[in-house]
């Protein structure tokens, strides 16, 4: 029974490049989260979709970043032309249902350094 | 953005010794969540609360739904050296989606 699954765990990228993040939910889950956490800090929310769905983007910044959630595979979170603020653990996290009737399930991040 | 105030920040104790953090918040939440993450990990899920004044434990660890629903508190008893790591809790208010995370609480045991 697997957990939610990330790739890559970690990545580095030159000021300028593209990163793309993957996110497998658990089986089973529809609802995929992603949040942002810089050093020392907690999470910070920024999309939540549902398969073709982006529900509540109103977390993430509206240039260069984007999300999606396909019928079929990984959802990913994409960051265009990085820049260093943008290094920090991005975690995606899953639910069965709607936060509100159920509990989320984190993966294990990914870590971005942007030089 | 909204955010959720622990303390302690950090702490220092012996093994053995039992550990209580608290989270608050000066909004109303239906549903409080404690996590642990581990260095280089992602969050772990330890106990959810979902009524005001709720008691649950898990294992060694016991976690309250504040009355107002403005607070919650996690103890952990007889703590051991893999108790350490960063303690998140989080807070859902009815009929949204997004989860407010608080700032953490560092926990390090000497063993």
């Amino acid at each position: 029974n697997a957990g939610v699954m990330q790739n890559p765990r970690h990545l580095v990228r030159r000021r300028g490049q593209e990163a793309r993040l993957r996110c497998s939910p658990m089986k089973g889950h529809s609802h995929v989260y992603w949040y942002r956490q810089l050093p020392e800090e907690g999470l910070k929310f920024m999309v939540y979709l549902q398969k073709e769905n982006i529900i509540d983007e109103s977390g993430m910044p509206k240039e260069r970043f984007s999300a999606e959630f396909p019928k079929e595979g990984p959802s990913i979170l994409r960051i265009q032309q990085v820049v260093r603020g943008d290094s920090a653990a991005y975690f995606c996290a899953s639910s069965l249902r709607r936060l509100a009737q159920s509990t989320q399930y984190f993966g294990p991040g990914t870590r971005l350094l942007v030089l | 953005g909204q955010q959720l105030n622990q303390s302690p920040q950090s702490m220092f104790i012996q093994e053995g010794e039992d550990v209580s953090m608290n989270c608050t918040s000066s909004s109303i939440f239906n549903t409080w969540l404690w996590y642990k993450q581990d260095p280089g990990e992602g969050p772990v899920l330890l106990i959810a609360l979902y009524k005001a004044g709720e008691l649950t434990s898990n294992g060694r660890l016991t976690a309250q739904f504040g009355i107002t629903r403005k607070d919650s508190f996690l103890n952990i008893s007889a703590s051991i050296p893999s108790d350490v790591g960063i303690y998140f809790c989080a807070g859902l208010t009815s009929g949204t989606y997004k989860y407010i995370f608080g700032t953490g609480t560092r926990l390090k045991v000497l063993a």
